[in-house]
């Protein structure tokens, strides 16, 4: 069965500090990954979209990695602010399907 | 403004009453798709359409029925409602070419009594 985790399920970090958010995922045959930032009672917004064939995207302070044989992916997030607060959400799809499947989420707060 | 949208926001209802979620979206993706939210449970695909005529159910489609008639549109319909579809619904669209990069609708909080 195609899964995806995503641990912790819950962070709080200082502002300023660097951290690294965890999606792992069954199956390696993957056709793409996005992460998604989504706050409290609004919708999801699309933050870095990850082919197959790439390692990695970056925009702005994120950058997101893309490890296909171990089957993860991380987003690291520079210089945290407490405008980071927010679920983060990372959705896979699969080359055997058109289906979006999404990990539970990390609940992300920055205090400052 | 490229954007999804949902109609009504918010909804309070009572058990079998028929019901129907709008969504729209002006991007003119291929690609859309109707999602329920549930704490714990995270986001699960109710149902999807690539095209026009063409739906497909998702991981939870009981009790759910979709209809793809043009386009940019992509009504949910909710024929007899029960109090375990209380939940939030979001739609969301893409282009059925390339990135597949989806957007998403703002959601509608569904409360069935």
């Amino acid at each position: 069965k195609q899964e995806v985790t995503q641990i912790p399920a819950a962070l709080s970090v200082p502002e300023g500090e660097n951290l690294v958010l965890n999606c792992s995922f069954t199956d390696s045959a993957i056709y793409n990954l996005q992460w998604f930032r989504q706050d409290p009672g609004k919708g999801l917004t699309s933050l870095l979209l990850i082919q197959s064939s790439q390692r990695e995207q970056t925009s702005g302070r994120l950058n997101a990695s893309l490890d296909k044989s171990s089957g993860r992916s991380t987003l690291y997030i520079a210089a945290s602010q407490p405008g980071d607060s927010a679920t983060y959400l990372c959705a896979v799809r699969w080359y055997n399907t058109d289906k979006l499947i999404f990990g539970t989420g990390t609940r992300l707060q920055v205090f400052p | 403004e490229a954007q999804v949208t949902q109609n009504p926001r918010y909804l309070i209802t009572v058990t079998g009453k028929k019901l129907t979620v709008t969504c729209s979206q002006n991007m003119n993706h291929e690609y859309m798709s109707w999602y329920r939210q549930d704490p714990g449970l995270g986001l699960r695909q109710i149902y999807y359409s690539m095209n026009v005529e063409v739906t497909d159910k998702g991981d939870v489609p009981e009790g759910y029925k979709v209809s793809r008639k043009e386009k940019r549109n992509f009504p949910l319909i909710l024929e007899s409602p029960s109090p375990n579809q209380t939940s939030l619904y979001f739609c969301a669209s893409s282009n059925g070419q390339g990135a597949y990069e989806q957007y998403f609708g703002p959601g509608t909080r569904l409360t069935v009594t």
